[in-house]
């Protein structure tokens, strides 16, 4: 596609459910990246993959949070027995490539409340 | 480790003045990018600018323009003759050239342009 498409836009959902986030990078795009942005703080990295494979999921907070990108296009990640803790924006970027020489994309984000 | 920090946690400033949101990174990488991003009202992340650590040269950009200064670890932003729709959050960030591909974002600083 032309950009980087998250969906649903907005998600809520109650306090223990489990959520699935879904990304569609830029066409082509072999990296793509997850962020999450709490209200009035920067993006904070979660993970990131080449093609179909992950990286690195460093920034994953704990266990109930996972990601897989498993035809190397469309990301999912999920939050399993959600908490209050969790709401945030969550964000996916793409990239041609490493993300510093070709650029990162972000997608429109995710908007996630936990009731 | 890499860090941004952006001091600045919110400014305003009134219309048409000029204004610098600085940006102080910290990373043990000899090789690496940095980036400034704007997020408007509508809460997208809009990219502004990347520049490689070996090119130290400022950089002007319409009302915009960016000095970046490795002996002060600085990559300060500034706005000539501010106007309104330049009212956002401005983030900047880092990432590594030849390690691992994420980009770490400042906390940001939320500028205000009064009319």
């Amino acid at each position: 596609g032309a950009g980087v498409s998250q969906s649903p836009r907005y998600k809520v959902t109650k306090r223990g459910q489990d959520v699935a986030l879904r990304c569609d990078p830029i066409s082509g795009h072999v990296s793509l990246y997850w962020y999450r942005q709490a209200l009035g703080q920067g993006p904070e990295f979660l993970t990131y993959f080449n093609y179909e494979a992950q990286q690195d999921k460093s920034g994953l907070p704990n266990d109930r949070f996972s990601a897989e990108r498993p035809e190397g296009s469309i990301s999912t990640l999920t939050i399993q027995r959600t908490e209050q803790r969790d709401s945030a924006m969550y964000r996916c970027a793409s990239s041609g490539g490493t993300g510093g020489v070709y650029g990162y994309t972000f997608g429109s984000g995710t908007r996630l409340t936990v009731v | 480790a890499q860090k941004v920090t952006q001091a600045q946690t919110e400014i305003s400033v009134v219309e048409k003045e000029d204004v610098t949101l600085d940006c102080v990174y910290e990373t043990r990488d000899t090789t690496y990018y940095l980036f400034w991003y704007k997020q408007p009202p509508s809460g997208e992340l809009v990219f502004l600018i990347r520049r490689n650590s070996f090119d130290e040269q400022n950089e002007i950009s319409g009302r915009y323009s960016w000095n970046f200064q490795k002996s002060t670890s600085s990559f300060n932003f500034t706005i000539t003759a501010s106007q309104v729709v330049d009212s956002a959050v401005y983030f900047c960030a880092l990432s590594n050239m030849n390690r691992d591909d994420k980009i770490i974002f400042g906390k940001g600083t939320r500028l205000h342009i009064l009319p």
